[in-house]
C-alpha cells in the first residue's frame, strides 16, 4: 500500500511554544489530507480537511489560528499546534488520500504531542 | 445526526474465531472500512466495503448489509498480535469518514 509518513513521532514541549508536524504522502499525490486528534479510549476526531494550494475546512469548535494547517504541496502538510498549553496534549494523526474516495485511507504513524 | 455503533469491548480466546459488530446511521453512504489500531500507535486498513455481501482476506473478513446499516468483522484463528482496537468507519454522501469509538479486543490465551 501507500506510504504516508508523519514527523516527529513523539515531540515534549513547553507550554507557550508552537510545535508543527509533517505529513508527507511519499509514493502518491495526496490531493486531500485530514488532521485528526485522538484522545486515550477515544475515536478518531476530525480536526480539518487540507486540499493542495486552498485553505484548510475546520471542524467546528476546532480553532483554526491555534491549530494551522499549510497544505502548500501534493506530498506535504502540516500542522502546527500555536501557543501549546497542556489540553493540547494528545495523538495527531493524518491521514492522506489520492483523490480517489473509494479506496484504503492511508494514515501517518501518528505524533504523540505531550505538552508540559 | 450520524452515528456508528459498536461493542466497546470484547474478549476471545486464541485460536478461536470473533465477530465485531458494526450499524451505523449516516447521512448516504460511500464504504464502510474497518481499521485495526494498536496502543499507540496509527490505524492500519483491514477492508473496505461498499457492497452487500462478505468479503474474504486470510484471517479476517468483512460483511456489509446496506439495508440494515450492519458490518461486521470476523476474525479466525485468534492470535495473541491481534490484540487491538477495531475501529468501523463509514464515509458519507460527501466523503467524509464517519468514526466509531472502537471496539478493543482482548485475546487470552
Amino acid at each position: 500500500g501507500a506510504v504516508v509518513s508523519q514527523h516527529p513521532s513523539r515531540v515534549i514541549c513547553k507550554s507557550g511554544t508552537s510545535v508543527k508536524i509533517e505529513c508527507r504522502s511519499l509514493d502518491f499525490q495526496a490531493t486531500t489530507m485530514f488532521w485528526y486528534r485522538q484522545f486515550p479510549k477515544k475515536s478518531l476526531m476530525l480536526m480539518a480537511t487540507s486540499n493542495e494550494g486552498s485553505k484548510a475546512t475546520y471542524e467546528q469548535g476546532v480553532e483554526k489560528d491555534k491549530f494551522l494547517i499549510n497544505h502548500a504541496s501534493l506530498t506535504l502538510s502540516t500542522l502546527t499546534v500555536t501557543s501549546a498549553h497542556p489540553e493540547d496534549s494528545s495523538f495527531y494523526i493524518c491521514r492522506a488520500t489520492p483523490g480517489d474516495m473509494n479506496t484504503e485511507a492511508f494514515f501517518g504513524q501518528g505524533t504523540r504531542l505531550t505538552v508540559v | 445526526g450520524q452515528n456508528i455503533d459498536q461493542p466497546t469491548e470484547m474478549t476471545a480466546t486464541e485460536g478461536a474465531i470473533v465477530q465485531i459488530n458494526c450499524t451505523y446511521q449516516t447521512s448516504g453512504f460511500n464504504g464502510l472500512f474497518w481499521y485495526q489500531q494498536h496502543a499507540g500507535e496509527a490505524p492500519t486498513f483491514l477492508s473496505y466495503n461498499v457492497l452487500d455481501g462478505l468479503e474474504e482476506k486470510g484471517r479476517f473478513s468483512s460483511f456489509l448489509s446496506r439495508s440494515k446499516g450492519y458490518s461486521y468483522l470476523l476474525l479466525k484463528e485468534l492470535q495473541m498480535k491481534d490484540s487491538a482496537s477495531y475501529l468501523c468507519a463509514v464515509q458519507d454522501s460527501n466523503y467524509q469518514l464517519i468514526w466509531g469509538a472502537g471496539t478493543k479486543l482482548i485475546i487470552k490465551p
